[in-house]
């Protein structure tokens, strides 16, 4: 059973534009989302977090966005650049847990 | 720090072999994970450590998969026999603990290639 749906599979955005990427979850004992940036040939690297008493968090061009009632958060790329161009995983944990359930990754591809 | 290091980069192995992943976590971390990632099942937990002890092994998919942590500073993945469905990346993670703000720190990770 997966514990973390994540939506789009791959995404195509033009540079410049906006990249959303949404995960979903079923588990209320969650407490921690981390989004991870993996470029080729190189393991995944946390990029930004969030816990569940904040609906939003931002970090340059990047902010997640948490809806705890739908159990749904997103990251978005503000000003996307080719540069962005990996696969974003988001996660979950509980806080007393030290284990990640992962979605299955998005492919962004920013075109110049 | 040089981060968490894995070798071999590249394995290309024939089915049946013998397999050995190792990993040096960072030093300080508590946490060691070990994670395969597959186009079909994206990042699986296969297996982690807390201390050098095994805490959940529930991801390891079968009885030809092991792990150990000897000491703080290095862990292997063995595969006996390897057969062509385990051909993956596989990654090592390590983490401090204590909190998950921290995050995991991964390796670079090693493309198994079984034939």
């Amino acid at each position: 059973q997966q514990q973390v749906k994540q939506s789009p599979q791959s995404l195509i955005v033009q540079k410049g534009g906006i990249s959303i990427i949404n995960c979903a979850y079923e588990n209320t004992a969650f407490d921690y989302f981390p989004w991870y940036q993996q470029f080729p040939g190189k393991g995944p690297a946390l990029l930004i977090a969030i816990r569940p008493d904040v609906s939003e968090k931002k970090e340059g061009r990047f902010t997640i966005s948490f809806n705890k009632s739908a159990k749904q958060f997103s990251l978005h790329i503000m000003d996307s650049q080719p540069g962005d161009s990996a696969t974003y995983f988001c996660a979950a944990s509980r806080a007393d847990f030290n284990k990640f359930y992962f979605g299955s990754g998005t492919k962004l591809n920013v075109k110049p | 720090d040089a981060g968490v290091i894995q070798s071999p980069r590249h394995e290309v192995t024939e089915m049946g072999q013998e397999v050995t992943l190792r990993c040096k976590p960072i030093s300080g971390h508590d946490y060691l994970f070990w994670y395969r990632q597959t186009m079909m099942r994206g990042l699986e937990l296969l297996i982690y450590f807390n201390n050098n002890v095994p805490i959940d092994d529930s991801g390891m998919p079968e009885d030809r998969f092991s792990a150990k942590m000897p000491n703080a500073s290095f862990s292997t993945l063995k595969i006996q026999p390897s057969e062509p469905r385990d051909s993956a990346v596989y990654f090592c993670a390590s983490s401090p603990g204590g909190s998950l703000d921290y995050g995991y720190t991964f390796g670079s990770g090693t493309r198994l290639t079984v034939v």
